[in-house]
């Protein structure tokens, strides 16, 4: 069966330090995928999205990469700010049809 | 800047009962969402629409569920004879573009309780 898996404990770090989450998936073969950051009884709001044939982007703050051998992709967020606390989810197209099958979500708490 | 809205942002029901989740998408996107996502769990799809009609649907998608777009600019989910495990929150999604153009634009979802 198709599975998505993030890490599966919170994350806490110092302010200005760089988090790094994880996103590993098994029997899918995404053209893409993306990354969501949560609030918590809000919306996810997207921040960015990566191809197949993409090894790296970036967004100010924001990294991610994306290794379709090994089948996983990392998000990073450098310098660190507690406005960054959040949840952080990622997200597979299976079948390049919009039907986004989401990761559980890494909590991120940014320490000040 | 355009957002998704829905509402209502709470709404209580007793078991049984139907529930209308309306949602005004961003209004030159092409395609519509809805998605759940039940209190400490993934967010979950439900459906896609496009060009009036559902293009996609999950598994959690039955004869209980229902989308319309009525007019221009809603789209709403109803849900017939609610049961208890159809609490959670629901978020309307759209997007401008089809497969592989880029992000969805979420609302700030409506919260349904079943008692």
């Amino acid at each position: 069966s198709q599975k998505i898996e993030q890490n599966s404990e919170a994350l806490n770090i110092q302010e200005g330090k760089t988090a790094t989450l994880t996103c590993n998936y098994t029997n899918y073969s995404p053209a893409y995928l993306q990354w969501y950051r949560q609030d918590p009884g809000r919306g996810p709001v997207f921040l960015l999205l990566i191809r197949e044939n993409e090894k790296e982007k970036r967004k100010e703050r924001l990294k991610v990469t994306f290794d379709t051998t090994l089948k996983q992709s990392l998000f990073h967020i450098t310098a660190s700010q507690p406005a960054d606390s959040a949840t952080y989810l990622c997200a597979l197209d299976p079948s390049d049809d919009y039907k986004l099958s989401f990761g559980a979500g890494t909590t991120v708490t940014v320490r000040a | 800047e355009p957002e998704v809205t829905q509402t209502p942002s709470h709404q209580v029901t007793q078991m049984g009962q139907e529930v209308i989740l309306r949602c005004v998408p961003i209004s030159n996107h092409l395609y519509f969402y809805w998605y759940r996502q039940i209190l400490g769990q993934k967010v979950e799809f439900l459906v896609s629409f496009y060009n009036n009609e559902i293009s996609e649907k999950s598994e959690i998608f039955d004869d209980q569920f229902s989308v319309e777009r009525p007019d221009g600019s809603n789209f709403t989910l109803k849900i017939r004879s609610t049961k208890l495990e159809d609490s959670a929150m629901y978020f309307c999604a759209s997007s401008p573009g089809g497969r592989s153009t880029g992000e969805l634009f979420f609302g700030e979802g409506s919260r349904l309780t079943v008692l």
